[in-house]
């Protein structure tokens, strides 16, 4: 059974540094063609995606906020970290991880519960 | 990045008829590989997204069989042949052939007349 659960400070403040970690089970990080995308949504919004991490430790950030935003992985604890920083208020949202299957084409299979993060002095 | 674009954002529906989204891409999500990879996801209120649909038209399993993918190229749509209450919540279209980034719609809520 696959599962991934988020895990981070509800609220920060604006300029701080947001560390997340996802906990996975059920799969390896490391297994060919599976990997691990945080994608988030502000409150009434649509999805967008941020980050990923492939099976082979490559890395791949979404262009518009790439300067803020590191994915890395602990494939022992099956954990992937996103830290993202200089947080404002406009970056409160509903932060996922998810299960990205394939490597030539993407299809996103199982999303963790979600963390909701609060940007707010 | 290949732009998503949904249609309609609002979906009213009287229970017990069939509903239709549509979504088209910014260019073919035909991969060299022929497989198309598009997807469909069910975000009831408070729920995170649940897969519905991937590559155009496969059900995940113990998705009702209400539900059916279609399209190609840049075409794409979403029916739901007769809504029920379970089915409120907003769907979203997922594209992940020209990936990274991967990118989604805007987003249909559908709701109950």
């Amino acid at each position: 059974q696959v599962t991934l659960k988020e895990s981070g400070p509800v609220l920060v403040k604006p300029t701080e540094t947001l560390t997340l970690t996802c906990t996975v089970s059920g799969f390896s990080l490391s297994t060919a063609a599976m990997g691990v995308s945080w994608i988030r949504q502000p409150p009434g919004r649509a999805l967008e995606w941020l980050a990923h991490i492939f099976s082979n430790d490559e890395k791949s950030y979404n262009t518009s906020l790439q300067d803020r935003l590191t994915i890395s992985r602990d494939t022992f604890k099956s954990q992937v970290v996103l830290t993202m920083t200089n947080m404002d208020p406009i970056d409160t949202a509903t932060y996922y991880c998810a299960r990205v299957a394939g490597t030539v084409g993407a299809t996103v299979d199982y999303w963790g519960q979600g963390a909701l993060v609060t940007v707010s002095s | 990045d290949t732009v998503m674009t949904q249609s309609p954002l609002s979906l009213p529906v009287t229970l017990g008829q069939p509903a239709s989204i549509s979504c088209r891409s910014s260019q073919s999500l035909v991969y060299p590989d022929g497989n198309t990879y598009l997807d469909w996801f069910q975000q009831r209120p408070g729920q995170s997204p649940r897969r519905l649909i991937y590559q155009v038209s496969n059900r995940d399993s113990g998705v009702p069989d209400r539900f059916s993918g279609s399209g190609s190229g840049t075409d794409f749509t979403l029916k739901i042949s007769r809504v029920e209450a379970e089915d409120v919540g907003v769907y979203y279209c997922m594209q992940g052939t020209h990936w990274p980034p991967i990118t989604f719609g805007q987003g249909t809520r559908l709701e109950i007349k």
